[in-house]
């Protein structure tokens, strides 16, 4: 079954940075778009950012654009979130999500069960 | 970024009930439109995408409608499993967008 696995989050001061893994494994993973998803406490979902099956084309939200990063590692069956310039309002929990497609339709059919960023000084 | 406005936050309902839950998009998203179900320290299920069609495995109590900006997501007879969180996410267009959720309570 479709199995995906968030590590590397945790508590990390102000400015700092975080790399995060989603294991996949239970499907071809080089044959979908992948994203990142996170959710603040008490908060709604927001979207962070996609990548292509083959890594070609990656789109991220404005507020992370330029500080987080999105790969993915198709042999290793592995996608990353490098989370760069930290700040509080980057406190959330992170989910990695398959697209139901190859690319960028924007349809999460299987989500992590996620892990928690704390950014705090 | 097209903002997606659900109604209502909160919901109180018993088993056996019909339910209705309401997404507004801030501009016409055709029929782009999907809705996941979250609980408590879960991460989010798809439910039904282009609006109306349901995902493989979800009961068929539930049901969704709608076009262009009004959607809505239909609980025909609520379950004791379906005590969740709510929410409608766009994919007109970058950024993707979601609701603000819909807590369905006892």
């Amino acid at each position: 079954q479709v199995q995906l696995v968030e590590s590397g989050g945790g508590v990390v001061q102000p400015g700092r940075s975080l790399r995060l893994s989603c294991a996949a494994s239970g499907f071809t993973f080089s044959n979908y778009g992948m994203h990142w998803v996170r959710q603040a406490p008490g908060k709604g979902l927001e979207w962070l950012a996609v990548i292509w099956y083959d890594g070609s084309h990656t789109y991220s939200a404005d507020s992370v654009k330029g500080r987080f990063t999105i790969s993915r590692d198709n042999f290793k069956n592995i996608l990353f979130l490098q989370l760069n310039s930290l700040r509080a309002d980057d406190t959330a929990v992170y989910y990695c999500a398959r697209d139901v497609g190859k690319y960028d339709q924007g349809v999460f059919d299987f989500w992590g069960q996620g892990t928690l960023v704390a950014v705090s000084s | 970024d097209i903002q997606m406005t659900q109604s209502p936050s909160t919901l109180s309902a018993s088993v056996g009930d019909r339910v209705t839950i309401t997404c507004r998009a801030s501009q016409s998203i055709s029929r782009w439109l999907a809705w996941y179900q979250q609980k408590p320290g879960k991460a989010p299920k798809l439910l039904i995408y282009k609006a109306s069609s349901l995902e493989s495995g979800v009961p068929s109590r539930f049901s969704g409608s709608g076009s262009g900006t009004e959607f809505t997501l239909t609980i025909s007879s609520l379950q004791p499993d379906d005590f969740a969180t709510y929410c409608c996410q766009q994919y007109d267009g970058h950024p993707w967008t979601f609701g603000q959720g819909t807590k369905v309570e006892i």
